[in-house]
């Protein structure tokens, strides 16, 4: 059974810090391209960063480039988000979602982190 | 920027038929998807490829995309069918390639 699930959350002051994980399991993770998709608080679905199986090709959205980075440990089947400079506009939960092999789908989701970006 | 717009919401009545729409400029050139999301719940994929279910999503669903539309309709519509419905492409042609619609709230009557 594929489960991804997401930690790291929290709270976290303006222009702080944290990094987010996703342990998957129950499928081979590193033929797998990853993204991370997040939603704030009563609002739609908004695309952040997508990694390549391999890790050597990542994706960013607009609103996060320069600040977040998306990496993979594909030993230990774990997904990152390291998240600097935070705004109180990254206040959101944040889902990890596994790329399908068609037309980058997102096939499966993890429940969520939340992240709160509050003083 | 890539930009799918979606209607906010639709209403319909049990066992009519919900048809929520995605307007992106020529979507029917790229593969579109839709998600589920229930109030508390991450999403759910439940159309792929314009127009393919997932193992275990009824028939109920389906998907169409040509011009400037890609279209989900939900047939026989059950109060179960109650959610956030979003649609999703993948721009290739983009350093930021994730796009999802605005979302559209299905409410059953």
């Amino acid at each position: 059974e594929v489960q991804l699930v997401e930690s790291g959350g929290g709270l976290v002051q303006p222009g702080g810090s944290l990094r987010l994980s996703c342990a998957a399991s129950g499928f081979t993770f590193s033929s797998y391209e990853m993204n991370w998709v997040r939603q704030a608080p009563g609002k739609g679905l908004e695309w952040v960063s997508y990694i390549r199986g391999g890790g050597t090709t990542m994706y960013y959205a607009e609103s996060v480039k320069g600040r977040f980075t998306i990496s993979r440990d594909n030993a230990k089947n774990i997904l990152y988000l390291q998240m600097n400079s935070l705004r109180a506009e990254d206040t959101a939960v944040y889902y990890c979602a596994r790329d399908s092999f068609v037309g980058s789908s997102f096939d499966y989701w993890g429940q969520g982190t939340l992240v709160t970006v509050s003083s | 920027s890539y930009v799918l717009t979606q209607p906010p919401s639709v209403s319909v009545a049990p066992g009519q038929t919900a048809k929520i729409t995605c307007g992106g400029n020529n979507i029917g050139s790229r593969s579109a998807h839709w998600y589920q999301q229930k109030p508390g719940q991450a999403p759910v994929l439940v159309i792929y490829d314009d127009s393919d279910r997932p193992s275990g999503i009824p028939e109920r669903f389906s998907g169409s995309n040509s011009g400037n539309t890609a279209t989900l309709t939900i047939s026989r519509v059950e109060a179960g069918d109650e959610a956030d419905y979003y649609c999703q492409v993948w721009d290739s042609n983009s350093d930021h390639p994730g796009v999802f619609g605005t979302g559209t709230k299905v409410t059953v009557l």
